[in-house]
């Protein structure tokens, strides 16, 4: 079981980047394990973002895959979110998590607000 | 890709069973596992049952899950309801490369 931590500002402005970290604890980036962002609107449901691998490999929602990036970066032991052109629509707490077969590991989520 | 469709919210009362059923819109139900998590209020998901049926350790033999092909359907049924088991439950899959949550149901235990 490995700890996982997001990190990152707590308000964009809409159209601009929305970025996030998320520092790993307890275990290697590079384990078998894929690595992934959810996002959850207030008062809402949970929406898989995408997921990465150590290896760079990654799948996205299709729904979000035009705005999304999700990189890693294994000498921090760490993975990264950017999601462009935000709206207000995009307003949520953002949860990382470890992907085996299912969501095993969650963060404690962090809430980013879009608004001017 | 596919949806999964629960109940938005059912209630029981303590000691009793629910069951919350998640339907898959196309594909087969049985051609990849269905996961269920608990969400409890501010708090991080954690997962009910894992792989169609398996539980996690920790987590009581109250909770069983179980997929049905006639109806495309998966059911997480929990069985001597407690107040403590009052959250929202999602239903999770996967297929071509995407994962898919279903939209929740709200449990109230009453």
């Amino acid at each position: 079981q490995v700890q996982l931590q997001e990190s990152g500002p707590g308000l964009v402005k809409p159209s601009e980047t929305l970025s996030l970290t998320c520092g790993v604890s307890g275990g290697s980036i590079s384990s078998y394990y894929w690595w992934s962002w959810v996002r959850q609107p207030p008062g809402k449901g949970l929406e898989w973002i995408g997921e990465i691998f150590h290896t760079g490999s990654t799948n996205y929602n299709p729904s979000l895959k035009s705005r999304v990036t999700i990189s890693v970066d294994k000498s921090k032991n760490q993975f990264s979110l950017r999601l462009t052109s935000v709206t207000a629509a995009d307003t949520a707490v953002y949860y990382c998590a470890t992907t085996a077969e299912y969501f095993q590991d969650w963060g404690q989520g962090t809430l980013v607000s879009v608004s001017s | 890709n596919f949806m999964l469709t629960q109940p938005h919210s059912v209630s029981e009362s303590p000691g009793k069973t629910v069951t919350i059923s998640c339907t898959r819109s196309s594909g087969s139900i049985a051609s990849n596992y269905v996961h269920w998590y608990q969400q409890r209020p501010a708090s991080s998901p954690t997962t009910v049952i894992y792989e169609d049926n398996q539980r996690p350790s920790g987590v009581p033999d109250r909770f069983s899950g179980s997929i049905d092909s006639s109806s495309n359907s998966a059911s997480l049924t929990i069985s001597g309801l407690k107040t403590e088991d009052e959250a929202d439950y999602y239903c999770q899959s996967y297929d071509s490369s995407s994962q898919v949550f279903g939209g929740g149901t709200k449990l109230t235990v009453l």
